[in-house]
């Protein structure tokens, strides 16, 4: 079956550490992004990355880095200036090309500080 | 800039109305319309496009009113399925193909 995996479900970050989010698409998708939500909030774009070695900041990229190395994966990490970390974090795809088709989503990770 | 969503709630009783507004300050070129559900990702449920018609889905259906810059999703004959939060998603900058989302409008109907 095509999709998003994202892993692991639930991290726990401790101070000063530098995590790691996974974000994997079997979907042949050329873009892919990463989105953060907090409680009762909208989503907000981190990064994004319309082709392989290559990648944008969004909105709220501070704190955070990425690498698109090949084209089904684009982790995510979190690094220790990222102050507030605790949300929950949804890695989308979509083609690339046309403005037809829209992004979908991954099931997310859910990240705690400890 | 963020899309403006209204009503930021409702309530409704098993097969009443609803209609869910997402409004931009920006030129649109398409505007996405997602349900989520309580720990759950985003689930897309349809997209409209600059010059395009209105979408239809079951029950549910969106308008785009290119002139407003602006959208509305309307829910008809509700069920209880139907709950969840919903956020619009705008592309709005040239080249910039990933959304901006709305605050979202959390709906829910009880029986």
């Amino acid at each position: 079956d095509g999709g998003i995996t994202q892993s692991p479900k639930y991290l726990f970050r401790k101070e000063g550490q530098n995590v790691t989010l996974s974000c994997e698409q079997n979907l042949n998708h050329d873009a892919m992004y990463w989105y953060r939500q907090d409680p009762g909030q909208g989503l907000r774009l981190i990064y994004y990355s319309q082709i392989v070695n290559d990648f944008q900041k969004g909105d709220i990229a501070e704190g955070y880095s990425v690498s698109r190395e090949k084209k089904e994966s684009f982790p995510l990490t979190v690094t220790s200036a990222q102050k507030n970390p605790t949300a929950f974090y949804l890695c989308a795809s979509s083609i690339e090309g046309t403005r037809q088709e829209t992004q979908y989503f991954g099931p997310g990770t859910r990240l705690l500080v400890l | 800039q963020q899309p403006v969503q209204s009503p930021q709630a409702v309530i409704l009783r098993e097969g009443e109305d609803a209609v869910i507004n997402c409004s931009s300050s920006k030129a649109l070129y398409s505007v996405h319309w997602y349900r989520q559900k309580h720990g759950e990702a985003p689930v897309f449920l349809m997209i409209l496009l600059k010059g395009g018609e209105q979408k239809g889905h079951e029950k549910i259906s969106a308008s785009f009113n290119e002139k407003k810059q602006q959208s509305s999703l309307y829910l008809t004959a509700s069920q209880l399925s139907y709950s969840g939060t919903y956020f619009c998603g705008t592309e709005t900058p040239p080249g910039r193909r990933a959304l901006t989302f709305g605050s979202g409008t959390r709906l829910q109907v009880q029986p």
